[in-house]
């Protein structure tokens, strides 16, 4: 069964205090892993799309990687707009879609 | 501009009281689905649809319907809801499950309470 688990739950930074979310994943294939933003009360915004070990790709303040087994977002110096959940996506070798319960994360000014 | 609505926004209703959520993306998109959304559950997939007259079960399908009829509109219907359906709902949609097409545009949700 394909898994997809993110970490830490929650994470509080200081402004400018940079910092890395993690998501692991099991899954019998992989087309692609996916990364998305999502405020309070909102749908879920695309970030990223990563689709094979070694692969970066970067947007302002925000840097994700891809290995074998995991992905990492790194936040480098935060801002409080950077506040939001993250959600971590795997796409395996079929239609569907698995999501991982996400990170919360609070920059405080 | 390119967007995906849901309607309602907001539902409260009564155990066992048919209901039927909408969805209409204006994308032209081939793949279009369903998830809840729960605390510590995070998003989980309940239908999707890779084209009009195809439909297909997500990881949590029980106690829900859909059809694709028409290639913008993809309609969640529950039959007979229960309190264990009370959730956040997203419809989202996409070009399709080719390389570099696959990513999701969400609607704003629905926030369904069955009591």
């Amino acid at each position: 069964e394909d898994q997809v688990t993110q970490s830490p739950e929650a994470l509080r930074l200081q402004e400018g205090e940079s910092s890395s979310l993690n998501c692991s994943y099991t899954v019998s294939g992989l087309r692609g892993l996916f990364w998305y933003r999502q405020d309070p009360g909102k749908g879920p915004e695309f970030l990223f799309t990563l689709y094979s070990a070694g692969e970066e790709k970067e947007k302002e303040r925000l840097k994700a990687t891809l290995t074998k087994k995991e992905s990492f977002l790194h936040i480098t110096a935060p801002k409080p707009e950077d506040s939001a959940t993250y959600l971590c996506a795997v796409h395996p070798n079929d239609y569907k879609l698995s999501f991982g319960a996400g990170t919360t994360v609070t920059v405080r000014a | 501009e390119a967007q995906v609505t849901q309607n309602p926004r907001y539902l409260i209703t009564v155990t066992g009281k048919k209901l039927t959520v909408t969805c209409s993306q204006n994308m032209n998109h081939e793949y279009m689905s369903w998830y809840r959304q729960d605390p510590g559950l995070g998003l989980r997939q309940i239908y999707y649809s890779m084209n009009v007259e195809v439909t297909d079960k997500g990881d949590v399908p029980e106690g829900y319907k859909v059809s694709r009829k028409e290639k913008r509109n993809f309609p969640l219907i529950l039959e007979s809801p229960s309190p264990n359906q009370t959730s956040l709902y997203f419809c989202a949609s996409s070009w399709g499950v080719a390389k570099t097409s696959y990513e999701q545009y969400f609607g704003p949700g629905t926030r369904l309470t069955v009591t």
